[in-house]
């Protein structure tokens, strides 16, 4: 079945650093990827996405770009704040091999701390 | 505003106990779903509902419950079958790829 592989972490950056979160995947159809942001006691939030192969999502800063040739889908920073400190979760949703659901497939995790 | 309230934030019951978790949205999605979330490991799929009246068991059914007999509302049961509940649970909606999710219920069995 489908699944979701991602770094573990946990990971520590000082501010300014460059973040980098690896995931990669695997899935019989045309999967579209996610990655989540969970801040502490809270829900998740849509970071970014891509729905196809070369597609590359953005937002606040945060770059992941959809390489099917390798099923990757890292995702990066290039200067991190402290604000930036949260759990993040590479996810895939695979409808051809989900009898048409949308379900989502999560990694584990990785929990980054930025410090000042 | 738009989105799905869950309720509430923390739950404490006895060992033995069923408890319903309640899931409630306002942005006309017809597809919802119910994740648990445990430290490292991610979250897993529960239950979930393409329609009203209609539900699917996801990855970890067992010991779980649901039902979906409005549009707006997918509210969980945890049964006294289920070995080891404590853990936060997590509402979803979704509608063609986008997912709300909830803020969570932090169930913890004593």
């Amino acid at each position: 079945g489908d699944s979701v592989t991602q770094m573990e972490g946990p990971v520590t950056l000082s501010e300014e650093a460059f973040l980098t979160i690896n995931c990669t995947y695997t899935a019989t159809g045309y999967p579209s990827l996610f990655w989540y942001v969970q801040y502490p006691g809270e829900g998740l939030q849509l970071l970014l996405k891509a729905t196809k192969a070369d597609d590359k999502g953005s937002n606040k800063g945060f770059e992941a770009t959809y390489r099917k040739e390798t099923t990757s889908f890292h995702l990066e920073k290039g200067s991190v704040q402290v604000s930036d400190s949260a759990v993040y979760f590479c996810a895939l949703s695979d409808p051809w091999s989900q009898g048409g659901s949308e379900k989502l497939v999560f990694g584990k995790g990785t929990k980054l701390t930025v410090n000042p | 505003d738009g989105g799905i309230t869950q309720s509430p934030k923390y739950l404490f019951r006895k060992e033995g106990q069923n408890v319903t978790l309640s899931c409630e949205q306002n942005l006309n999605h017809d597809a919802m779903y119910w994740y648990r979330q445990d430290p490292g490991q991610g979250l897993r799929l529960i239950y979930y509902s393409q329609i009203v009246n209609d539900f699917q068991k996801g990855d970890i059914a067992e010991g779980y419950s649901v039902s979906r007999e409005k549009k707006e509302s997918f509210p969980l049961t945890v049964t006294s079958a289920q070995k080891n509940p404590t853990a936060f649970y997590l509402c979803a909606s979704n509608d063609r790829g986008t997912y709300t999710f909830g803020s969570g219920t932090r169930l913890t069995v004593v």
